[in-house]
């Protein structure tokens, strides 16, 4: 079975600081899906990323980077400078590799974080 | 143009009620899901309709019935509600045709917040 953990219930930070919110994953399958969502106050979900389990490459979009290891079984998220718009919950959550509707995600429990100006 | 609609926004009901949410995509998706978000955020995968057949169907009570009437609507329908099901519910849909070489991500609506007195 699948799961996701994320350890880190809430982070308070003050503007322009770094954070990086961790998340590790379970799975017994080869190929499988890892993805960060946001829910800002306002309640809707937000993609920001998806990776591919065969793809360990690191990723960089502006303020935002992600580290995935699979040695470790880990797909990190860090806000560089944070703002206060970033205040949100963020959610980890895998995939497996079945189609045909059975991709359905597994979420972490969320991180709320919260950027103080 | 609103890529997954959900209809109500915000449900309000008494227990024992039956009410309905519905779920629209006009992504040309085929695969739509229902998750649930209880009061501490967790997320949770309810069903998945794949081409109008449900694949997923987690231990959600009977009284929880998903309908595909086609591709582009999933609805829900909730019998006798209770208190526990006060939750917001989010509708999701991806594109899942052509086998497990791609993964498309899901798009999830606004989502619905229903509260049972």
């Amino acid at each position: 079975a699948q799961k996701v953990t994320q350890a880190q219930t809430e982070i308070s930070v003050v503007e322009k600081e770094d954070v990086t919110l961790d998340c590790v994953y379970e799975t017994r399958d080869t190929t499988y899906y890892l993805f960060w969502y946001k829910q800002p106050p306002s309640g809707e979900l937000v993609f920001l990323i998806r990776r591919n389990s065969f793809d360990e490459q690191n990723e960089i979009s502006g303020r935002y980077s992600w580290n995935f290891q699979k040695s470790t079984s880990s797909f990190n998220f860090t806000i560089t400078a944070s703002q206060v718009v970033d205040s949100a919950v963020y959610f980890c959550a895998l995939s497996e590799g079945n189609y045909g509707g059975r991709r359905a995600l597994t979420f972490g429990s969320g991180t709320r974080l919260q950027v103080q100006p | 143009d609103t890529a997954v609609s959900q209809t109500p926004k915000y449900l309000v009901t008494q227990m024992g009620n039956d009410k309905s949410i519905k779920c629209e995509q006009n992504l040309g998706h085929d695969t739509m899901y229902w998750y649930k978000q209880d009061s501490k955020k967790f997320l949770k995968i309810m069903f998945s309709y794949n081409n109008k057949e449900l694949i997923i169907n987690e231990t959600v009570p009977n009284r929880f019935s998903p309908k595909s009437p086609d591709k582009a609507h999933l609805n829900l329908h909730i019998n006798s509600l209770e208190l526990g099901d006060s939750a917001v519910y989010f509708c999701a849909s991806s594109q899942e045709a052509g086998g497990t070489g791609s993964y498309n991500e899901q798009f999830f609506g606004p989502g619905t917040r229903l509260t049972v007195l």
